[in-house]
C-alpha cells in the first residue's frame, strides 16, 4: 500500500544534529498529522493540519517543529532531540468533511534512535 | 483517567478459539469508534469501523455499547496471522483533532 509515505524509515541521530522526517499522502485527504509511539504507550497526537490550520498539542517540546506546505506534504523538523525522544514516529491523513466516520490512515512509520 | 482504556493482555489462544476483548472510554459524547490492527514495528492498520447497530466482517464482529461506554471486539476462527496488538480508537467527532488511542490488546494464537 502506498496511500502514505514516510520517508526516512529508520534514522539515528545525535543530540545535536538537525534532521526531518517526510510524510507524502496519495488519498486526496485534507487533514494530516504527526503521533508519536513509545513502548507500551498510547499514540500521542503531537500535530494536526487541517485546510491550513494548524493545531497542536501544548505538551510537544519545541525541538518539534512541523511544516506543511501543502494538502498532500508533511514534514517534522527536528533539532537538539533528546534520548527520550527516540520513538516510532506516524505519520497520519484523513479526509475531513467527507462523511462519517472520519477514518484516519497511518504512513509506515520513522523509527527513530537518539543518540 | 485516561480516555481510553484496554487490557493489554496479551491473549495467549489457540488456532480457532474465539476470542473477545473490550475498550472503554471516557467521554460520553464520542461520536465514532475504531478497531486498528498494529503488527510488530509496524503501522496501524484500520480493521473496521464500529456502528451503533453493530458491524461484522467475516470473522471479525464489532459491537457498541453506548450505556455503558466501551466497544468490543470478537474474532472468531482465530487465525496465526490474527496475532497482533488491536487498538481501540474513539473520535469525538466535532473536533477532527480528536482522535483517542487505546494503549493496544495484544493477542498471541498459538498452533
Amino acid at each position: 500500500e502506498t496511500g502514505v509515505t514516510q520517508t526516512p524509515r529508520h534514522l539515528v541521530m545525535g543530540m545535536t544534529n538537525k534532521k526531518s522526517l517526510k510524510c507524502e499522502q496519495h488519498l486526496g485527504h485534507n487533514a494530516m498529522y504527526w503521533y508519536k509511539q513509545s513502548a507500551k504507550k498510547p499514540l500521542e497526537l503531537m500535530f494536526v493540519y487541517s485546510l491550513e490550520e494548524r493545531v497542536e498539542n501544548n505538551s510537544v517540546p519545541s525541538r518539534f517543529s512541523p511544516e506543511c506546505p501543502n494538502s498532500s506534504h508533511l514534514f517534522l523538523h527536528l533539532h537538539t532531540l533528546q534520548p527520550e525522544d527516540s520513538a516510532l514516529y506516524l505519520c497520519a491523513s484523513s479526509l475531513r468533511g467527507g462523511g462519517v466516520p472520519e477514518t484516519q490512515y497511518f504512513g509506515p512509520g520513522t523509527r527513530l534512535l537518539v543518540l | 483517567r485516561k480516555e481510553v482504556e484496554q487490557d493489554p493482555g496479551p491473549f495467549n489462544v489457540p488456532e480457532g478459539a474465539t476470542v473477545a476483548f473490550n475498550c472503554t472510554y471516557s467521554n460520553s459524547a464520542s461520536q465514532s469508534f475504531f478497531w486498528y490492527r498494529q503488527d510488530c514495528r509496524k503501522e496501524p492498520k484500520l480493521l473496521m469501523s464500529v456502528y451503533s447497530s453493530g458491524n461484522e466482517d467475516g470473522r471479525f464482529t464489532a459491537q457498541l455499547n453506548r450505556a455503558s461506554q466501551y466497544i468490543s471486539l470478537l474474532i472468531r476462527d482465530s487465525k496465526l496471522s490474527d496475532s497482533a496488538t488491536y487498538l481501540c480508537v474513539v473520535n469525538e467527532g466535532y473536533n477532527f483533532n480528536k482522535f483517542y488511542f487505546g494503549s493496544g490488546t495484544k493477542l498471541n494464537v498459538k498452533p
